[in-house]
């Protein structure tokens, strides 16, 4: 069975920094892009960053692009999410979500139930 | 990098069928054809239901189709049941190399 567990979400204060953790089992992680997106509470879908299958090509909402780094460990299956700066308007609950192919735009076929980042 | 426009909330009979829309621009819907929804039970994953606008993953009921004109896409339920209650986004690829997703639309059977 496809799975992706997410971790690391916190309470934090503006300004500081979590690193969220998305651990995928069930198939071949090397040979499938990653995102992550936010939901905030009450609110939509988020797209907040995504990965390519290698790690070499990373992409960012404007609204982190320089605050936020993903990045992965193929050889350990795990996704990760740096986010530093932190604001009010980055809490919400975060899942990982696998690419239906090699590219990150192909949609996302798994999700994770998500964790949640709460800024306080 | 607006969301893409939904209607907040759609609702239908058991049986019947429903439309929901999805708008954007030239640089997102309108420019690529990398168009997806999802379905989304509160408290639950969200669910990957069309990908490339109108093709469904394997194991997705054919009572779920998309499609596109324009700058909107499209999607459509047909039969409708019980548990085709929940939310749904519609997400696109950009022109920017990002993804955006719709406000998310509540499906609500009466």
């Amino acid at each position: 069975e496809m799975k992706l567990l997410e971790s690391g979400g916190d309470l934090v204060q503006p300004g500081g920094s979590l690193r969220l953790s998305c651990a995928a089992s069930g198939f071949t992680f090397r040979t499938h892009a990653m995102t992550w997106v936010r939901q905030p509470p009450g609110k939509g879908l988020v797209w907040v960053s995504s990965i390519s299958a290698d790690g070499g090509d990373t992409f960012y909402a404007d609204s982190v692009q320089g605050r936020f780094t993903i990045s992965r460990d193929n050889s350990k299956n795990i996704v990760f999410l740096q986010m530093n700066s932190l604001r009010a308007e980055d809490t919400g609950v975060f899942r990982c979500a696998r690419a239906a192919g090699y590219y990150y735009y192909y949609g996302m076929d798994v999700w994770g139930l998500g964790t949640t980042v709460t800024v306080s | 990098q607006s969301a893409l426009t939904q209607p907040a909330s759609v609702s239908g009979s058991p049986g019947q069928s429903i439309t929901i829309s999805c708008t954007g621009t030239s640089s997102d819907i309108g420019g690529h054809n990398y168009v997806s929804w999802y379905q989304h039970h509160p408290g639950k994953a969200p669910k990957f239901i069309i990908y490339d606008v109108s093709y469904r993953p394997s194991g997705v009921s054919n009572r779920f189709s998309g499609s596109k004109s324009g700058n909107t896409a499209s999607l459509t339920i047909s039969g409708l049941q019980a548990d085709d209650e929940a939310d749904y986004y519609c997400s696109s690829y950009t022109s920017s190399n990002t993804v955006v997703f719709g406000g998310g639309t509540k499906l609500t059977v009466l």
